[in-house]
């Protein structure tokens, strides 16, 4: 079975421009999160999905960042526009609600110039 | 406050020795999930272990096992005769719910350096 699959894996852009990171959830499963990893602050969760719908958005840092779900297979993080502190690891996991168990994507690594 | 505490940052011991790496929590739940997830060089994170606050039975997977005390709200990770390949930054979570909303708390991590 495929894993959570994240996209891309590797971003580097210059400080303003929009950033968009995607993520395909395991199938079947109804519940998504993003995290952000940076050195400084561990990992933190930005934002989580139940059946699409967002439950849970007091990590985002700012309005800069966005998040959506429009079907149960595809979620996008945007940041609009990049700064160079948003340089991180960004996760994406799904899970079955009730079962608890996160699967993790490989993350995306962004770079910001 | 919902909390997890790994106060080992970095460990290094040669290969085969045995290994324990250390997991504090707070909560104020009386139900909570705990696990262990291993982070490797590649950078994904793998999901290792889940423990239901519940069942304070240890538990043992070829090499790795599990310490659970509810006692000294502890959930310690050994690992048993280490190799390179266990070389990674694992950490401890917490899943608790706050407002509603269910939230996996990590902590900082330890990274384990295994020497052959």
């Amino acid at each position: 079975d495929a894993g959570v699959i994240q996209s891309p894996r590797h971003e580097v852009t210059e400080m303003g421009q929009e950033v968009t990171l995607r993520c395909k959830p395991i199938s079947g499963h109804n519940s998504l999160f993003w995290y952000r990893q940076t050195m400084m602050r561990g990992l933190e969760l930005l934002i989580y999905f139940n059946n699409n719908v967002p439950i849970d958005d007091s990590g985002m840092p700012e309005d800069r960042f966005s998040a959506k779900m429009p079907n149960a297979s595809f979620s996008t993080l945007k940041i609009q526009p990049s700064e160079p502190r948003d340089s991180a690891v960004y996760f994406c996991a799904s899970s079955l609600q009730g079962a608890n168990i996160q699967y993790f994507g490989a993350g995306t690594r962004l770079s910001v110039l | 406050a919902q909390k997890v505490t790994q106060a080992q940052t970095e460990i290094s011991v040669v290969e085969k020795e045995d290994v324990t790496l250390d997991c504090v929590y707070e909560t104020r739940d009386t139900t909570y999930y705990l696990f262990w997830y291993k982070q490797p060089p590649s950078g994904e994170l793998v999901f290792l272990i889940r423990r239901n606050s519940f069942d304070e039975q240890n538990e043992i997977s070829g090499r790795y096992s599990w310490n659970f005390q509810k006692s000294t709200s502890s959930f310690n990770f050994t690992i048993t005769a280490s190799q390179v390949v266990d070389s990674a930054v694992y950490f401890c979570a917490l899943r608790t719910i706050i407002q509603g909303a269910q939230k996996l708390v990590f902590g900082q991590g330890t990274r384990l350096t295994i020497n052959p």
